[in-house]
């Protein structure tokens, strides 16, 4: 059984770029679940994806979007980075109804 | 929205003492409420959980209890060992949508665990 994996590990942008970070679900996982983990802080929802089509959203802009693809892998694009977007991002795969969140390792994102 | 406080936020016990973490949460809908083990540098995994229909739920030497009336659960640790040390988090969630708002939970800000040897 495959884990969720995320790429890339790390990376550092410069404020107003752009970044698409990349989430494999678990296998026989259909949903997929975005957070925001700053430092020293609990992870914060961002959005769900669930049927290819986002399933709730937390309270972040509209410049943070996703997709999630046929095989369930999904992406999370931020336009016009801000420095407070300096974060670890998780992505975490479930199935539907099953309640438990497997979550990847993260990637690490810094913006000078 | 929901609201999850959890305390404390540094917890330092000896090597197999019990250590207990507690959470509040605000939305009396919700009714999953997952416990979380973050280590350095990688993701957070999921320990154990309760839905609301339980009070307490056991797994070897980490338990969890749930008082719904009061709006609280709570995470016991017991005959701990160094490698218990790591953030621990809490989380809540409920049912609002078909089944696939699990996937929508609200976090605790963490508690810093460290076991001494």
């Amino acid at each position: 059984e495959t884990g969720v994996t995320q790429s890339p590990t790390h990376l550092i942008k410069t404020r107003g770029q752009q970044v698409t970070l990349r989430c494999s679900s678990q296998s026989g996982h259909n949903t997929v679940s975005w957070y925001q983990q700053a430092l020293g802080q609990g992870p914060q929802f961002i959005f769900q994806y669930y049927r290819e089509e986002e399933n709730g959203r937390g309270n972040f802009p509209p410049r943070f979007s996703g997709l999630q693809f046929p095989n369930y892998s999904s992406e999370l694009n931020v336009n016009a980075l801000e420095l407070d977007d300096s974060a670890l991002y998780l992505c975490a795969s479930s199935y539907q109804g099953a309640g438990e969140l497997f979550f990847g390792e993260g990637s690490r994102l810094t913006v000078l | 929205g929901e609201n999850v406080e959890q305390h404390p936020s540094t917890l330092s016990v000896q090597e197999g003492d019990s250590a207990v973490i507690k959470c509040t949460y605000s939305d009396s809908a919700s009714n999953y409420f997952p416990w979380y083990k973050q280590e350095l540098g990688k993701g957070p995994q999921l320990i154990i959980d309760i839905r609301s229909n339980v009070g307490e739920k056991k797994d070897q030497r980490i338990a969890v209890t749930l008082n719904k009336t009061a709006k609280h659960f709570s995470l016991h640790i017991t005959e701990t060992q160094p490698e218990d040390s790591a953030v621990y988090f809490c989380a809540a969630s409920g049912p609002r949508d078909g089944g696939t708002s699990y996937g929508k939970l609200t976090f605790g800000q963490g508690t810093i665990l460290t076991v001494h040897p």
